[in-house]
């Protein structure tokens, strides 16, 4: 199985833009895989936040659409997550997994070990 | 969204003990459920998908079931490195949504 990496700032400001990125170790970004990020604030559960293929097709969570971008670097074997105008609420341990789907059916069988981003002045 | 429940949302067991979690999704969605366990401060750990498949590695002792909007997650003989949390997942559609969790820790 892929190992998976999260690197990026721990603090973000209110109003600020925070940027992940997930680097993909043991297999390449442009396996059949979709790559995805899920979230988990202090003390609560899990949030899955949204997917990319290689192919650059993406699937989002409704309610963050507007505020989120995820893009794939080939050249680097990595993914990155993007959230806009983060408040409080968006403090979370965030992960990043590879997402596995085969006949419609879609699991996550490897993740990274997590980073926590606070979101505070 | 599919929305997801569980029950209980916590529960004391000694080890050795059967335990069974339960999980319902709000519409059918096949049998494309997974489980995931999570220790404290460590990334959720895959432990069955398609509701009853077990993930290579993972012991014998877990087990799965269910179709539609049930779903049971049994440990038959609970062992220390079993209290954890357990989520269920559903992978049938996007948004993916996991359920609230169910938190099993030491009588």
């Amino acid at each position: 199985q892929v190992q998976l990496q999260e690197s990026g700032p721990g603090l973000v400001k209110p109003s600020g833009t925070l940027s992940l990125n997930c680097a993909v170790s043991g297999g390449s970004i442009s396996s059949s895989n979709w790559w995805s990020w899920v979230r988990q604030p202090p003390g609560k559960g899990l949030e899955w936040i949204g997917e990319i293929h290689h192919s650059g097709t993406t699937n989002f969570k409704p309610s963050l659409k507007s505020r989120v971008t995820i893009s794939v670097d080939k050249s680097k074997n990595q993914f990155s997550l993007k959230l806009t105008s983060a408040t409080a609420a968006d403090t979370a341990v965030y992960y990043c997994a590879s997402s596995y789907c085969s006949g419609g059916m879609c699991y996550m069988p490897s993740w990274g070990q997590g980073t926590l981003v606070t979101v505070s002045s | 969204d599919i929305q997801m429940t569980q029950s209980p949302s916590s529960l004391s067991a000694s080890v050795g003990d059967r335990v069974t979690i339960t999980c319902r999704a709000s519409q059918s969605i096949n049998n494309y459920l997974n489980w995931y366990q999570q220790k404290p401060g460590k990334a959720p750990k895959f432990l069955i998908y398609a509701a009853s498949s077990l993930q290579s590695g993972v012991p014998s002792r877990f087990s799965g079931s269910g179709s539609g909007t049930d779903f049971t997650l049994t440990i038959s003989s609970l062992q220390p490195e079993d209290f954890a949390t357990y989520y269920c997942q559903q992978g049938y559609s996007t948004p993916f949504t996991f359920g609230p969790g169910t938190k099993v820790d030491i009588k």
